[in-house]
């Protein structure tokens, strides 16, 4: 099975930070990479596909980068809808796989 | 915009069957996507059960191979998850999803359904 890690497991920014989340596959799964932010009590929200693809109807405050085993979510200005929790998925081999996640609250 | 709804029992007796309906509304079961289930104990990551597409073909994590089961009705646009031989480790909030799509992405999700194990 294809093993996610993420990093880092929480953080703590202000409205307006830019933050990066990383994302690492045990191996090469090409560009084959989704991203979710998933809010307390809700079911997980696609940001991006594909690696770097921005799902319809996101903001263009989010962006994805990375191909092969690492990948990177970057959210250019924190805003206060986006104080959850980011998981990323592989989906390039089955088991599809999810990272542990990172928390981000509010400093 | 494309809408799953699970539906089914929110309590399940240890060694008992967990069965649960998504029904799809605005996209056809039909349409060229597969179907997956979801499942997420309370404070973990979100771990992938199987999926189907709607010529019937599924596919199932290795973990779960032996117990689960997952159908598509498409006369009613919906498909279906039975898991046997339940235990509490398989208490968790299940979600259906669409996807992945072709470009790979799991784009919508029901709002989910907390299924507890328990006598």
């Amino acid at each position: 099975d294809i093993q996610m890690t993420q990093s880092p497991s929480s953080l703590s920014a202000f409205v307006g930070d830019r933050i990066t989340v990383t994302c690492r596959a045990s191996q090469n799964i090409e560009g084959r990479l989704n991203w979710f932010r998933q809010k307390p009590g809700k079911a997980p929200e696609l940001l991006i596909y594909g690696a770097s693809s921005l799902q319809t109807g996101v903001p263009s405050r989010f962006s994805g980068s990375g191909s092969g085993t690492d990948f990177t979510l970057t959210i250019s200005s924190l805003q206060v809808e986006d104080f959850a929790t980011y998981y990323c998925q592989q989906i390039y081999r089955i088991p599809f796989s999810f990272g542990p996640g990172t928390k981000v609250d509010i400093k | 915009q494309v809408q799953l709804q699970e539906s089914g029992p929110g309590l399940v007796k240890p060694s008992g069957t967990l069965s649960l309906t998504c029904a799809v509304s605005s996209d056809s079961i039909s349409s060229p996507n597969w179907w997956s289930w979801f499942r997420q104990p309370p404070g973990k990551r979100p771990e992938w059960i199987g999926e189907i597409y709607h010529s019937g073909t599924t596919n199932y994590n290795p973990s779960l191979d032996s117990r689960v089961t997952i159908s598509v009705d498409k006369s009613k646009n919906q498909f279906s998850l039975k898991l046997s031989s339940v235990t509490a480790a398989d208490t968790a909030v299940y979600y259906c999803a669409r996807g992945p799509t072709s470009t790979g992405s799991v784009d919508s999700w029901g709002q989910g359904t907390l299924v507890t194990v328990s006598s």
